[in-house]
């Protein structure tokens, strides 16, 4: 049982360029979401989705793009990279509201700069 | 708008009792959750209060007063190991939407 993968663990990108962080589930979770975490500070949530073909903005949306086309699949797209985007990016999944346990469960993280 | 407040630090010794202590303002409320993080790795669940009163969990307990807008985790004989950073979390919108606290950084002495 996989859980939650991201991919890349590593990146480095150049101020301008594009990217996208992929995110994928096996666990059937409805909801799925991402956060920036920046050293020494809480989980920022970036963007967010309740299920497939919907979205929604979390509290740094900015720079960011997102899509839900399947269940199992929530890529984070970059549109031009900005040194502020240095972070490390978490997905995180979770059931559905109807048998919430309030529990998110978390991808390993992907540490991205931006030179 | 949404917020959450959490001590920045904790100092304990081992086979202690710590409280973490977390305050919150938001709509919508659904529930409190409370992670543990350790340096370079990714949040992992620790425990949930959707209602008023304490959970147990092994060592780890957790209480919310929805009146109070105030929960406390709660940490007994702890360990070394149990030096982390702790988060609480606010869910609400339906119990989809998880807005973190900055974290409490939990130092264990020998």
């Amino acid at each position: 049982n996989a859980g939650v993968t991201q991919t890349p663990k590593f990146q480095v990108l150049k101020t301008g360029q594009s990217m996208t962080l992929q995110c994928a589930q096996d666990m059937n979770h409805e909801y799925m979401s991402w956060y920036r975490q920046d050293p020494g500070m809480g989980l920022r949530l970036i963007h967010y989705s309740v299920g497939a073909g919907i979205t929604d903005q979390g509290e740094v949306p900015n720079g960011y793009n997102v899509s839900r086309s399947t269940t199992e699949d929530f890529p984070l797209r970059l549109l031009s990279a900005a040194p502020s985007q240095t972070s490390v990016y978490f997905c995180a999944s979770s059931y559905s509201s109807g048998g919430n346990t309030g529990e998110l469960f978390f991808g390993e993280g992907s540490r991205l700069t931006v030179l | 708008g949404q917020s959450l407040e959490q001590p920045s630090e904790v100092t304990a010794v081992e086979g202690a009792i710590v409280q973490i202590n977390c305050t919150y303002q938001t709509s919508g409320f659904y529930g409190l959750s409370w992670y543990q993080q350790h340096d370079g790795g990714a949040p992992t669940f620790l425990s949930y209060n959707a209602l008023d009163g304490l959970e147990e969990t092994g060592r780890f307990s957790s209480f919310l007063s929805r009146s109070d807008s105030y929960g406390y985790l709660l940490l007994q004989e702890l360990q070394m190991k149990d030096s982390a950073s702790y988060f609480c979390a606010v869910l609400n919108t339906g119990g989809f939407k998880t807005i973190f606290g900055a974290g409490t950084r939990l130092f264990v002495k020998a």
